[in-house]
């Protein structure tokens, strides 16, 4: 059972464009929301929250989202460029657990 | 450097051996985690530790696979008996407080397993 997914395997967008990336959850106790940044032989490295009191944070290109109603969150980054090609992940936290449930990732490339 | 370090990077061994990876997390981070990653899948959670104890291993896959962190700093993964299904990425990560209170956790640059 996913709970967190990423239905969008790859996305490709033009450098200087707005790059959307989509994340569905599924479990209503998760109240903690990270998005990951994922370059080949790397790991995973952060690069932006929201706790579900808010609705949206913003840290100088990147913004994320959240639409709890919809169980919706997303990251938008502005402009684009081509360093920001990575695979994103987007991982929900909350409830009883202490561990973080990561989706299945999204490719981002940015062409140049 | 001020990161989560793994060692080793790659480690490819024979179906049947025993392995050990090593996380050495961000000093004074008291929460530590396991994940391991498969191609084309996100991280997936193996254990928690708060401070020396496993607070929750409820991801480990069966019982080839045990952790332990004896000080609360330095963590070993430790897998028997090795099966070809075991080859992932094994990703360790640390963070100040358990993420469930809001805490990023940082991450290593991974173990890649190969199971021949």
């Amino acid at each position: 059972d996913q709970q967190v997914k990423q239905n969008s395997p790859s996305l490709s967008v033009q450098e200087g464009r707005i790059s959307i990336l989509n994340c569905d959850y599924t479990n209503s106790m998760f109240d903690y929301f990270l998005w990951y940044k994922k370059y080949p032989a790397e790991g995973p490295t952060f690069l932006i929250s929201i706790s579900s009191i808010k609705d949206k944070n913003e840290d100088g290109r990147f913004t994320v989202f959240l639409n709890k109603s919809a169980k919706h969150l997303s990251l938008h980054i502005v402009p684009s460029q081509p360093g920001d090609s990575a695979v994103y992940f987007c991982a929900a936290s909350g409830g009883a657990t202490n561990k973080l449930i990561f989706g299945t990732g999204t490719l981002l490339a940015v062409q140049p | 450097g001020a990161g989560v370090s793994q060692t080793p990077s790659n480690k490819v061994t024979e179906k049947g051996k025993y392995v050990e990876l090593r996380c050495d997390p961000i000093s004074g981070h008291t929460a530590l985690y396991w994940y391991r990653q498969s191609l084309g899948q996100g991280p997936e959670f193996l254990i928690y530790f708060q401070g020396t104890g496993a607070a929750d291993d409820s991801g480990l896959p069966n019982d080839r696979f045990f952790a332990v962190r004896p000080e609360g700093s330095v963590s070993t993964l430790k897998i028997q008996r090795t099966e070809r299904g075991d080859s992932a990425v094994y990703l360790c990560a640390s963070s100040l407080r358990p993420t469930g209170g809001n805490a990023e956790a940082f991450f290593g640059q991974g173990t890649r397993l190969t199971v021949v």
